[in-house]
């Protein structure tokens, strides 16, 4: 069956430190893998795109990784601060290229002060 | 911000029913997107358009249709409301800023429309 997995329990970690996030899936071939960031009561924001031909992309203090081989992406936070605390989401296209985007169950991150 | 909106914002209904939320967009955007996000299953995808009377169904796609008569509305309608279709429904648009057939991929969120069925 098709999957996409991530940590469903929630990471602390102390502020500065570099936060590690990781997203699997089982039975896709996307295209493309986003990361989103999730307040409560509010919709996701969008963080950064990768696509299958890259290995890397860094936005700020931002930088995700995808490794097709391995069917996984981290997401890393370095330099953490208590405002990056928040829900965080990775979403891949179904089918490729189809932008039809399904989301995994998302990763709670809590930078400590 | 993208020009998404989303309502009603809140409804409280009773099983059995029909319910339509609406979502619009001012970006010219190709696709359009339903989610519903539910405590334990994160957002899982009910239905798409990949253009003005052109869907596809998501995850979670029963009991749900949609139509889009337009490129800037995209309804969701629940025939006969379930207790189980309590949920926070968030709409969401992507595309290129032209209107045009390519997509930067990227999604923008609508605030969310939380249905309560009694």
């Amino acid at each position: 069956s098709q999957k996409i997995e991530q940590n469903s329990e929630a990471l602390n970690i102390q502020e500065g430190k570099t936060a590690t996030l990781t997203c699997n899936y089982t039975n896709y071939s996307p295209a493309y893998l986003q990361w989103y960031r999730q307040d409560p009561g509010r919709g996701p924001v969008f963080l950064l795109l990768i696509r299958e031909n890259e290995k890397e992309k860094r936005k700020e203090r931002l930088k995700v990784t995808f490794d097709t081989t391995l069917k996984q992406s981290l997401f890393h936070i370095t330099a953490s601060q208590p405002a990056d605390s928040a829900t965080y989401l990775c979403a891949l296209d179904a089918s490729s290229g189809t932008y039809k985007y399904i989301f995994g169950t998302g990763t709670r991150l809590k930078v400590l002060a | 911000d993208a020009g998404i909106t989303q309502s009603p914002r809140h409804k409280v209904t009773e099983t059995g029913t029909p319910v339509t939320l609406r979502c619009h967009q001012t970006e010219n955007h190709r696709y359009m997107y339903w989610y519903r996000q539910d405590p334990g299953h994160g957002l899982r995808l009910i239905h798409y358009s990949y253009g003005v009377k052109d869907t596809d169904k998501g995850e979670v796609s029963d009991g749900y249709s949609v139509s889009r008569s337009k490129t800037e509305d995209f309804l969701l309608t629940l025939e006969s409301a379930t207790s189980s279709q309590t949920s926070v429904y968030f709409c969401a648009i992507s595309g290129s800023p032209s209107g045009g057939p390519t997509n930067t991929g990227e999604l923008f969120f609508g605030e969310g429309s939380r249905l309560t069925v009694l």
